[in-house]
Protein backbone atom coordinates (compact mmCIF):
# COMPACT_ATOMS: atom_id res chain seq x y z
CA UNK A 1 0.00 0.00 0.00
CA UNK A 2 1.11 3.25 -0.55
CA UNK A 3 2.94 5.25 2.04
CA UNK A 4 0.64 8.80 3.24
CA UNK A 5 2.04 11.57 5.08
CA UNK A 6 -0.27 14.29 6.91
CA UNK A 7 0.94 17.80 7.96
CA UNK A 8 0.02 18.84 10.74
CA UNK A 9 -0.75 16.34 13.04
CA UNK A 10 -2.61 18.31 14.98
CA UNK A 11 -3.47 21.99 15.86
CA UNK A 12 -5.21 24.34 18.18
CA UNK A 13 -6.62 27.17 16.30
CA UNK A 14 -8.85 30.05 17.17
CA UNK A 15 -12.56 30.82 16.10
CA UNK A 16 -12.57 32.49 12.72
CA UNK A 17 -9.04 31.34 11.68
CA UNK A 18 -8.29 28.80 9.18
CA UNK A 19 -6.29 25.60 8.75
CA UNK A 20 -4.87 23.98 5.79
CA UNK A 21 -3.77 20.82 6.04
CA UNK A 22 -1.31 18.55 3.69
CA UNK A 23 -1.53 15.26 2.54
CA UNK A 24 1.33 13.42 0.34
CA UNK A 25 1.61 10.46 -1.07
CA UNK A 26 4.53 8.15 -2.23
CA UNK A 27 3.11 7.12 -5.50
CA UNK A 28 1.24 8.81 -8.41
CA UNK A 29 -2.79 8.57 -7.78
CA UNK A 30 -5.83 9.51 -9.64
CA UNK A 31 -8.07 9.85 -6.56
CA UNK A 32 -7.78 11.50 -3.25
CA UNK A 33 -10.43 11.41 -1.09
CA UNK A 34 -10.89 14.23 2.67
CA UNK A 35 -12.83 12.75 5.03
CA UNK A 36 -13.34 14.16 8.93
CA UNK A 37 -14.05 12.31 11.83
CA UNK A 38 -15.61 14.00 14.69
CA UNK A 39 -15.21 12.82 18.19
CA UNK A 40 -16.35 9.33 18.89
CA UNK A 41 -18.25 9.35 15.40
CA UNK A 42 -17.64 7.07 11.86
CA UNK A 43 -15.76 9.20 9.20
CA UNK A 44 -17.55 11.45 6.93
CA UNK A 45 -16.33 12.20 3.10
CA UNK A 46 -15.86 15.60 2.46
CA UNK A 47 -14.75 15.73 -1.35
CA UNK A 48 -12.75 13.90 -3.44
CA UNK A 49 -10.16 15.35 -4.99
CA UNK A 50 -9.16 15.19 -9.16
CA UNK A 51 -6.06 16.63 -10.26
CA UNK A 52 -6.70 18.83 -12.86
CA UNK A 53 -9.99 19.57 -12.16
CA UNK A 54 -12.11 20.88 -8.75
CA UNK A 55 -12.84 19.00 -6.14
CA UNK A 56 -15.94 16.87 -5.98
CA UNK A 57 -18.01 17.46 -2.58
CA UNK A 58 -20.48 15.14 -1.24
CA UNK A 59 -23.85 16.67 0.54
CA UNK A 60 -23.39 19.37 3.20
CA UNK A 61 -20.20 20.40 2.22
CA UNK A 62 -19.35 23.16 0.30
CA UNK A 63 -15.98 24.88 -1.38
CA UNK A 64 -16.11 28.21 0.68
CA UNK A 65 -15.69 26.45 3.85
CA UNK A 66 -13.68 23.27 2.25
CA UNK A 67 -11.14 24.63 -0.23
CA UNK A 68 -8.95 21.63 -1.80
CA UNK A 69 -6.06 22.06 -4.06
CA UNK A 70 -4.57 19.19 -6.36
CA UNK A 71 -1.51 20.71 -8.18
CA UNK A 72 -0.43 17.20 -9.34
CA UNK A 73 -1.10 13.52 -8.83
CA UNK A 74 1.01 13.25 -5.63
CA UNK A 75 -0.49 16.06 -3.32
CA UNK A 76 -3.42 17.32 -1.80
CA UNK A 77 -4.55 19.83 0.74
CA UNK A 78 -7.63 20.51 2.19
CA UNK A 79 -7.87 23.88 4.18
CA UNK A 80 -10.71 24.47 7.31
CA UNK A 81 -11.97 27.78 6.47
CA UNK A 82 -13.88 30.23 9.25
CA UNK A 83 -13.24 27.76 11.95
CA UNK A 84 -15.79 27.33 14.47
CA UNK A 85 -15.66 24.63 17.62
CA UNK A 86 -17.60 22.75 15.43
CA UNK A 87 -15.05 22.21 13.22
CA UNK A 88 -12.66 20.31 15.81
CA UNK A 89 -12.54 16.99 14.74
CA UNK A 90 -9.77 14.49 13.16
CA UNK A 91 -9.36 15.16 9.66
CA UNK A 92 -7.90 12.31 6.94
CA UNK A 93 -6.82 11.98 3.51
CA UNK A 94 -7.16 8.45 2.05
CA UNK A 95 -5.98 7.26 -1.58
CA UNK A 96 -7.20 4.00 -3.12
CA UNK A 97 -4.82 1.03 -3.42
CA UNK A 98 -3.26 0.25 -6.60
CA UNK A 99 -5.70 -2.46 -7.83
CA UNK A 100 -9.07 -1.15 -8.95
CA UNK A 101 -10.72 -3.24 -5.63
CA UNK A 102 -11.67 -0.16 -4.26
CA UNK A 103 -9.55 -0.17 -1.26
CA UNK A 104 -8.30 2.90 0.26
CA UNK A 105 -5.52 3.49 2.38
CA UNK A 106 -5.57 6.35 5.00
CA UNK A 107 -3.05 9.07 6.21
CA UNK A 108 -2.61 9.46 9.83
CA UNK A 109 -4.93 11.99 10.34
CA UNK A 110 -5.02 15.64 11.12
CA UNK A 111 -6.26 16.61 15.07
CA UNK A 112 -7.90 19.82 14.81
CA UNK A 113 -9.32 21.98 17.89
CA UNK A 114 -10.73 25.13 17.66
CA UNK A 115 -10.86 27.01 20.78
CA UNK B 1 -29.41 8.85 0.15
CA UNK B 2 -27.09 5.84 0.68
CA UNK B 3 -26.95 4.60 3.88
CA UNK B 4 -24.76 1.67 5.62
CA UNK B 5 -26.13 1.09 9.37
CA UNK B 6 -23.72 -1.00 11.81
CA UNK B 7 -25.03 -2.82 15.03
CA UNK B 8 -23.99 -3.61 17.50
CA UNK B 9 -22.49 -0.22 18.56
CA UNK B 10 -20.87 -1.32 21.39
CA UNK B 11 -19.67 -5.26 22.03
CA UNK B 12 -17.89 -6.40 24.88
CA UNK B 13 -16.73 -10.57 24.99
CA UNK B 14 -15.03 -12.85 27.03
CA UNK B 15 -11.33 -13.45 25.33
CA UNK B 16 -11.09 -16.34 23.21
CA UNK B 17 -14.91 -16.06 22.26
CA UNK B 18 -16.56 -15.08 19.03
CA UNK B 19 -17.72 -11.56 18.01
CA UNK B 20 -20.21 -10.41 14.97
CA UNK B 21 -21.03 -7.30 13.71
CA UNK B 22 -23.62 -6.60 11.30
CA UNK B 23 -24.29 -4.12 8.78
CA UNK B 24 -26.78 -3.49 6.27
CA UNK B 25 -26.62 -1.32 3.12
CA UNK B 26 -29.08 0.60 0.84
CA UNK B 27 -27.46 0.69 -2.53
CA UNK B 28 -28.48 -2.08 -4.60
CA UNK B 29 -25.40 -1.27 -6.63
CA UNK B 30 -23.14 -1.77 -4.29
CA UNK B 31 -20.32 -4.27 -4.85
CA UNK B 32 -17.16 -3.62 -2.18
CA UNK B 33 -18.09 -4.45 1.29
CA UNK B 34 -14.29 -3.72 3.54
CA UNK B 35 -13.83 -3.48 7.12
CA UNK B 36 -11.62 -1.11 9.07
CA UNK B 37 -9.90 -1.50 12.45
CA UNK B 38 -9.82 1.64 14.30
CA UNK B 39 -7.33 1.58 17.19
CA UNK B 40 -7.60 4.70 19.87
CA UNK B 41 -5.59 8.12 18.19
CA UNK B 42 -4.78 5.40 15.26
CA UNK B 43 -5.92 5.64 11.41
CA UNK B 44 -8.23 3.21 10.46
CA UNK B 45 -6.82 -0.23 8.98
CA UNK B 46 -8.59 -2.33 6.39
CA UNK B 47 -8.58 -5.89 7.70
CA UNK B 48 -10.91 -7.35 5.00
CA UNK B 49 -13.14 -6.79 2.19
CA UNK B 50 -15.83 -8.92 0.05
CA UNK B 51 -16.64 -8.26 -3.15
CA UNK B 52 -20.89 -8.74 -4.25
CA UNK B 53 -19.43 -11.85 -6.40
CA UNK B 54 -18.20 -13.84 -3.25
CA UNK B 55 -20.54 -14.68 -0.15
CA UNK B 56 -17.68 -15.38 2.21
CA UNK B 57 -14.02 -14.44 2.88
CA UNK B 58 -11.46 -15.97 5.46
CA UNK B 59 -8.63 -14.60 6.41
CA UNK B 60 -7.05 -16.66 9.93
CA UNK B 61 -9.63 -15.71 12.52
CA UNK B 62 -11.20 -12.81 10.62
CA UNK B 63 -13.94 -13.57 8.05
CA UNK B 64 -16.28 -11.69 6.13
CA UNK B 65 -19.84 -12.43 4.93
CA UNK B 66 -22.42 -11.26 2.29
CA UNK B 67 -25.70 -11.94 1.59
CA UNK B 68 -26.46 -9.37 -1.78
CA UNK B 69 -30.16 -10.27 -1.81
CA UNK B 70 -31.13 -8.98 2.01
CA UNK B 71 -28.15 -6.13 1.72
CA UNK B 72 -26.27 -7.71 4.50
CA UNK B 73 -23.19 -8.21 5.41
CA UNK B 74 -20.98 -9.06 8.76
CA UNK B 75 -17.75 -9.75 10.13
CA UNK B 76 -16.68 -12.26 12.56
CA UNK B 77 -14.46 -12.66 14.54
CA UNK B 78 -13.52 -16.10 16.17
CA UNK B 79 -10.82 -16.91 19.53
CA UNK B 80 -10.95 -13.40 20.10
CA UNK B 81 -7.46 -11.48 21.87
CA UNK B 82 -6.74 -8.52 24.29
CA UNK B 83 -5.27 -6.62 20.33
CA UNK B 84 -8.78 -7.32 18.81
CA UNK B 85 -9.67 -4.58 21.37
CA UNK B 86 -10.78 -1.41 18.64
CA UNK B 87 -13.84 0.27 17.46
CA UNK B 88 -14.69 -1.53 13.50
CA UNK B 89 -16.05 -0.26 10.78
CA UNK B 90 -18.14 -1.45 7.82
CA UNK B 91 -18.43 0.36 4.35
CA UNK B 92 -19.97 0.22 1.23
CA UNK B 93 -18.90 1.28 -2.22
CA UNK B 94 -21.46 4.05 -3.53
CA UNK B 95 -22.79 2.63 -6.51
CA UNK B 96 -20.44 0.27 -8.75
CA UNK B 97 -17.98 2.17 -9.38
CA UNK B 98 -16.02 1.62 -6.21
CA UNK B 99 -14.07 4.73 -5.90
CA UNK B 100 -16.55 6.03 -3.39
CA UNK B 101 -17.36 4.41 0.01
CA UNK B 102 -19.92 5.10 2.48
CA UNK B 103 -18.94 4.20 6.26
CA UNK B 104 -21.08 2.50 9.24
CA UNK B 105 -21.40 4.02 12.58
CA UNK B 106 -18.96 1.88 14.15
CA UNK B 107 -19.02 -0.56 16.86
CA UNK B 108 -16.61 -0.55 19.59
CA UNK B 109 -15.16 -3.92 20.36
CA UNK B 110 -13.98 -4.45 24.06
CA UNK B 111 -11.81 -8.18 25.00
CA UNK B 112 -12.62 -9.18 28.29
CA UNK B 113 -9.46 -10.93 29.71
Amino acid sequence: SAVISQKPSRDICQRGTSLTIQCQVDSQVTMMFWYRQQPGQSLTLIATANQGSEATYESGFVIDKFPISRPNLTFSTLTVSNLSPEDSSIYLCSVPGQGSNGEQFFGPGTRLTVL
Amino acid sequence: GENVEQHPSTLSVQEGDSAVIKCTYSDSASNYFPWYKQELGKRPQLIIDIRSNVGEKKDQRIAVTLNKTAKHFSLHITETQPEDSAVYFCAASIGSSASKIIFGSGTRLSIRP
